[in-house]
């Protein structure tokens, strides 16, 4: 069966970095474009990467673009992201989302997600 | 950026009701629109793609339509198990923006 398993969340200061991992197995990773979507306490959703399945190409949304890398090891069938600079606004709970086999795009599995705090 | 509107907010329903709760885009989508349930403590749970698709698993009584700008889901029979904030997002362009939720709440 499916499963993403996100780790590496935590409490960081402003300004500071992290990095979130998500492990994915019981499907071929390799063939997959893959997601990371966020959910500020009480708040709804946003979605926040995308990297193609060959990691070819990139995606941001703008409030994190220059501070934010997403990237993938599919020889380790996992997928990251890099937050540098963090900021207070960034606090929420991090998703891995997998892209489902057909068009169009749509998140057909999600992780437990990873919690983030960014607080002095 | 592609916005993505929800109607209502909130509602109140009961058991076996009749449900449906519009989403709106700032502009024509096709049939790029999905739909999701969220329980509390939970992630996210796609019931509907494509714009009608049925997630394989989802039950019957949700359904969805629409195209262009404006899109629908329907409960045909609210169950307890349903009561939960329900997203809709686009995937027309590569930002996969969301609505701002819908919480369906028991009456």
């Amino acid at each position: 069966q499916v499963q993403l398993v996100e780790s590496g969340g935590g409490v960081v200061q402003p300004g500071g970095s992290l990095r979130l991992s998500c492990a994915a197995s019981g499907f071929t990773f390799s063939i997959y474009g893959m997601h990371w979507v966020r959910q500020a306490p009480g708040k709804g959703l946003e979605w926040v990467a995308f990297m193609r399945y060959d990691g070819s190409n990139k995606y941001y949304v703008d409030s994190v673009k220059g501070r934010f890398t997403i990237s993938r090891d599919n020889s380790k069938n996992t997928l990251y992201l890099q937050m540098n600079s963090l900021r207070a606004e960034d606090t929420a709970v991090y998703y891995c989302a997998k892209e489902g086999s057909q068009l169009p795009k749509y998140f057909d599995y999600w992780g437990q997600g990873t919690l983030v705090t960014v607080s002095s | 950026d592609i916005q993505m509107t929800q109607s209502p907010s909130s509602l109140s329903a009961s058991v076996g009701d009749r449900v449906t709760i519009t989403c709106r885009a700032s502009q024509s989508i096709s049939s790029y629109l999905n739909w999701y349930q969220q329980k509390p403590g939970n992630a996210p749970k796609l019931l509907i793609y494509a714009a009608s698709s049925l997630q394989s698993g989802v039950p019957s009584r949700f359904s969805g339509s629409g195209s262009g700008t404006d899109f629908t889901l329907t409960i045909s029979s609210l169950q307890p198990e349903d009561f939960a904030t329900y997203y809709c997002q686009q995937s027309y362009s590569l930002s996969c923006t969301f609505g701002q939720g819908t919480k369906l709440e028991i009456k």
